[in-house]
């Protein structure tokens, strides 16, 4: 499979912990995307890299959150001290920076905070 | 900011009728627009995009959309559903206005009816 996959799909934890996600995108795709999507909603933007730069973060990406891509290939999405508020599916894409803005998604991290 | 508005938050269907999602969108510049379905327990998939040239866009499984600029709408049209078609729908807009990512509107849940 070829696709983007993301580590682990399901994820539970107490309140305070931490936890990392981990995407996988298409090979020969530089950029590399985390959304979260809550029920009854969309996916809502969190962050973005090209390459190894993370180039834009939403306001909802607070402090406990933090996203890295070191090598410009798989990228990990940790949630420091963990609140209910943060259960939600943790949705990973990725795309060509030349192509027309087509994301390619896996299949999503849910993640319950207990 | 970028936004996007699905009216349509839950429809239902009997076989064979005619299906027409809503989709606005706030930016008035040059836009990418997507359609992306999501069946039960699977990924995002892309369903059908337009970047330029003829507004009427034709996607997979008989589905098409219609770019109309001056409503600022992407309307998603099938003319018999499908038990099949049952799933999620998201419309998803990219532009100078929203920067290097999409944005969702909150889907509308189709559920097809035998």
């Amino acid at each position: 499979d070829t696709g983007v996959s993301q580590d682990p799909r399901h994820k539970i934890t107490k309140r305070g912990q931490n936890v990392t996600f981990r995407c996988d995108p298409i090979s020969e795709h530089n950029r590399l995307y985390w959304y979260r999507q809550t029920l009854g909603q969309g996916p809502e933007f969190l962050t973005y890299f090209q390459n190894e730069a993370q180039l834009e973060k939403s306001r909802l990406l607070s402090d406990r959150f933090s996203a890295e891509r070191p090598k410009g290939s798989f990228s990990t999405l940790e949630i420091q001290r963990t609140e209910q508020g943060d259960s939600a599916m943790y949705l990973c894409a990725s795309s060509l920076a030349s192509g027309t803005g087509e994301l390619f998604f896996g299949e999503g991290s849910r993640l319950t905070v207990l | 900011a970028q936004s996007v508005s699905q009216h349509n938050h839950h429809v239902i269907l009997s076989e064979a009728a005619s299906l027409e999602l809503g989709c606005n969108y706030s930016y008035g510049g040059t836009v990418n627009l997507f359609w992306y379905v999501q069946y039960p327990g699977q990924h995002l998939q892309l369903l059908l995009k337009y970047f330029s040239g003829d507004p009427l866009v034709k996607g997979i499984k008989g589905f098409e959309a219609e770019f109309i600029k001056s409503k600022f709408s992407f309307n998603l049209r099938k003319p018999s559903v499908q038990w099949s078609d049952t799933a999620e729908y998201f419309c998803a807009v990219n532009g100078p206005g929203g920067g290097n990512k999409l944005t969702f509107g909150t889907g509308t849940q189709l559920k097809v009816e035998l």
